[in-house]
């Protein structure tokens, strides 16, 4: 069957820390894979796309990796600040423009 | 240029009522998708519309339907409430032949049913 799990459900860490975000995903071939940010009672706030044939993708201090062979992706935010605390979704994307496929999300809380 | 937003932001209906949520597409956007995002899971695809058509469809009964109009406006109707329709409803709207993908949000409505 098709599965998109983020393996932590809550992730706690410290003030200037690396958070370190993986989504795991079955039978899917994505061409795309996103990552939202999403804030209590708010909607998704897109943060990063990569596509297939990338390994690694940058902004500021966010890094997304792709590996299709493992069928994971990793989302680090690195030097993590308390106003990083937030519900991160990772979303599959057959093509651009069509519906993403979500995983639960993960929580994580910086504290200081 | 405007975001995307919903209305209304929060709503109560019974069981077995029906209810019309609305959205306004982000500026120079033709496609919308709504989602259905229940407590503690991520978003659920419903439908999407694109230049007033549907253009795909996720796991949703019939009760689920929606428009598009030609401002690219959306509306998702739901009829026959039940108890587990209680959830956020959120619209994204996208530019179908965009690059990137991204879809932007808007914030939601919440809706219970009693």
């Amino acid at each position: 069957s098709q599965k998109i799990e983020q393996n932590s459900e809550a992730l706690n860490i410290q003030e200037g820390k690396t958070a370190t975000l993986t989504c795991n995903y079955t039978n899917y071939s994505p061409a795309y894979l996103q990552w939202y940010r999403q804030d209590p009672g708010r909607g998704p706030v897109f943060l990063l796309l990569i596509r297939e044939n990338e390994k690694e993708k940058r902004k500021e201090r966010l890094k997304v990796t792709f590996d299709t062979t493992l069928k994971q992706s990793l989302f680090h935010i690195t030097a993590s600040q308390p106003a990083d605390s937030a519900t991160y979704l990772c979303a599959l994307d057959m093509r651009a423009g069509t519906a993403l496929i979500f995983g639960k999300g993960t929580t994580l809380s910086v504290s200081s | 240029e405007t975001g995307v937003t919903q209305s209304p932001t929060h709503l109560i209906k019974t069981r077995g009522q029906q209810v019309t949520l609305r959205c306004s597409s982000q500026s120079g956007h033709n496609t919308v998708s709504w989602y259905q995002q229940a407590l503690g899971q991520g978003p659920q695809f419903i439908f999407q519309y694109y230049r007033e058509e549907e253009n795909g469809r996720g796991n949703f009964p019939p009760r689920f339907s929606g428009l598009q109009f030609p401002n690219y406006s959306s509306e998702l109707n739901v009829n026959a409430l039940e108890l587990d329709d209680s959830a956020l409803y959120l619209c994204a709207s996208s530019l179908e032949l965009d690059e990137s993908g991204e879809q932007f949000f808007g914030p939601g409505t919440r809706l219970t049913v009693l």
